[in-house]
């Protein structure tokens, strides 16, 4: 089973700060998803992508995923509380195997 | 279309007995996942079934963990002769198919063991 790593592990910014989260596996993946669950759920899935090279925006959340396709990374512009989470990433193993990295927990501080 | 249903949410079980969760998938889904999430982690891959089938159970302990996913009814989680080690959040995701790649997530069933 492949791992992915998660770093940050913890992060606190303010308001409107940037940041960037990393997921880095020494395995290649099909494709690769970002989640994010808050306290008492579960997760929800943000995005996916599957081609080396691909950038994906939604708002102010920007998703790449490595060339290689083994790491990805999710830069928020201008956090806000409500971007508060755990930010789980997690790779496609062959057709249906879902392997979680280790988890990002961000707050953002009004 | 309700969404994936998990229960009990929270269930508190002394060591020995047994503890059985249940998950709905969502209608239409014939894939079920089960997670295991412990405090500040991430989510752990325990099985993976399709209707009446256990395709993949590498992630789930050999001795006192059982999964099933009949064919009418709920998918259920079985652990029997609890210890406090399995306390955690115990995650349930559906999908349609192998193909969308989306999985929709059950807000858990949280398994205290004392």
């Amino acid at each position: 089973t492949q791992l992915l790593e998660q770093s940050p592990q913890f992060l606190s910014i303010q308001e409107g700060e940037n940041l960037t989260v990393y997921c880095n596996s020494s395995s290649v993946f099909s494709s690769l998803q970002w989640y994010r669950q808050e306290p008492g759920e579960g997760p929800v899935l943000l995005v996916t992508v599957v081609t080396g090279g691909e950038v994906k925006k939604l708002k102010r959340l920007t998703f790449q995923f490595g060339d290689a396709r083994k790491d990805s990374s999710l830069h928020i512009t201008a956090a806000q509380p409500g971007d508060t989470g755990l930010y789980l990433c997690a790779g496609v193993e062959g057709t249906y195997k879902y392997i979680f990295g280790t988890g990002t927990r961000l707050k953002v501080l009004a | 279309n309700a969404g994936v249903m998990q229960n009990p949410r929270h269930l508190v079980r002394r060591r020995g007995q047994e503890a059985r969760l249940r998950c709905s998938p969502m209608k239409g889904h014939s894939h079920v996942y089960w997670y295991r999430q412990l405090p500040e982690e991430g989510l752990k891959f325990m099985v993976y079934l399709q209707k009446e089938n256990i395709i993949d159970e590498s992630g789930m302990p050999k001795e006192r963990f059982s999964a099933e996913f009949p064919k009418e009814g709920p998918s259920i989680l079985r652990i029997q002769q609890v210890v406090r080690g399995d306390s955690a959040a115990y995650f349930c995701a559906s999908s349609p198919d192998l193909n969308t790649g989306e999985l929709f997530f059950g807000e858990g069933s949280r398994l205290t063991v004392l």
